[in-house]
């Protein structure tokens, strides 16, 4: 899989959007973006994956630059309980290929 | 739908004892099963993934070993938990071929004294 950079920590206020960066600059052409992210304490919780499409769901949106090398995940409106771990992870979609976690980003939404 | 299951939610062990740790996943057929260890203030490991009964692969060599006895129960073990064992310990499922994201258990906390 390849690596991603994430910052260590964001702060966002409540009410606003959060936009998480990731590089992942040595992207293959068959690897998908994923994010996840882990509250403390508890299992992670997986949000959303996508190609080169710019995707969204019900949780959030992901933005993938045309050339793949990053992307931005977008929280529209955080709140206070999407403090959390939010990881960043290519991987190829086919296969039995796994996850691997770095270190993420801490972000925090405060009233 | 679909739900996974672990138990212990805690677990405090003395160095030298044995474990069992259980994941169990429901509302899905053949799925890929995989432990995750997470260490204080560290990312998530992978351990062991696991494509069918019987079949598992290990990711790091350690103290520990996994089995998969039915189709949808994955089970972690040692026989003598060292202090470097603790940690929260995570179970995980996909569907079957690996595609797509993976879904994790509640996660058990497990600390070696």
């Amino acid at each position: 899989d390849a690596k991603t950079t994430q910052p260590p920590s964001m702060d966002c206020a409540e009410g606003r959007a959060a936009n998480l960066p990731c590089n992942h600059s040595t992207i293959s052409g068959n690897e998908y973006v994923y994010w996840y992210r882990q509250i403390h304490s508890q299992g992670p919780q997986y949000i959303i994956h996508g190609l080169k499409n710019n995707e969204t769901n019900e949780m959030a949106s992901l933005i993938i630059t045309e050339d793949r090398k990053s992307s931005t995940l977008i929280l529209p409106h955080a709140t206070l309980r999407d403090t959390a771990v939010y990881y960043c992870i290519v991987r190829a979609f086919s296969g039995y290929s796994t996850l691997t976690f770095g270190k993420g980003t801490m972000l925090l939404v405060s009233p | 739908s679909q739900t996974i299951h672990q138990w212990p939610a805690t677990l405090v062990q003395p160095v030298g004892s044995p474990l069992s740790l259980e994941c169990t996943v429901e509302g899905t057929s053949n799925p890929n099963l995989y432990w995750y260890r997470q260490a204080a203030g560290r990312g998530l490991q992978l351990l062991f993934y696991s494509v069918g009964i019987g079949q598992i692969s290990s990711e790091v060599p350690q103290n520990l070993s996994a089995s998969r006895p039915q189709d949808r129960q994955f089970i972690l073990s040692s026989k003598k938990l060292l202090l470097s064992d603790s940690g929260f310990y995570l179970c995980a499922w996909s569907r079957a071929g690996g595609y797509g994201e993976q879904y994790f258990g509640p996660g058990t906390r497990l600390t070696v004294t």
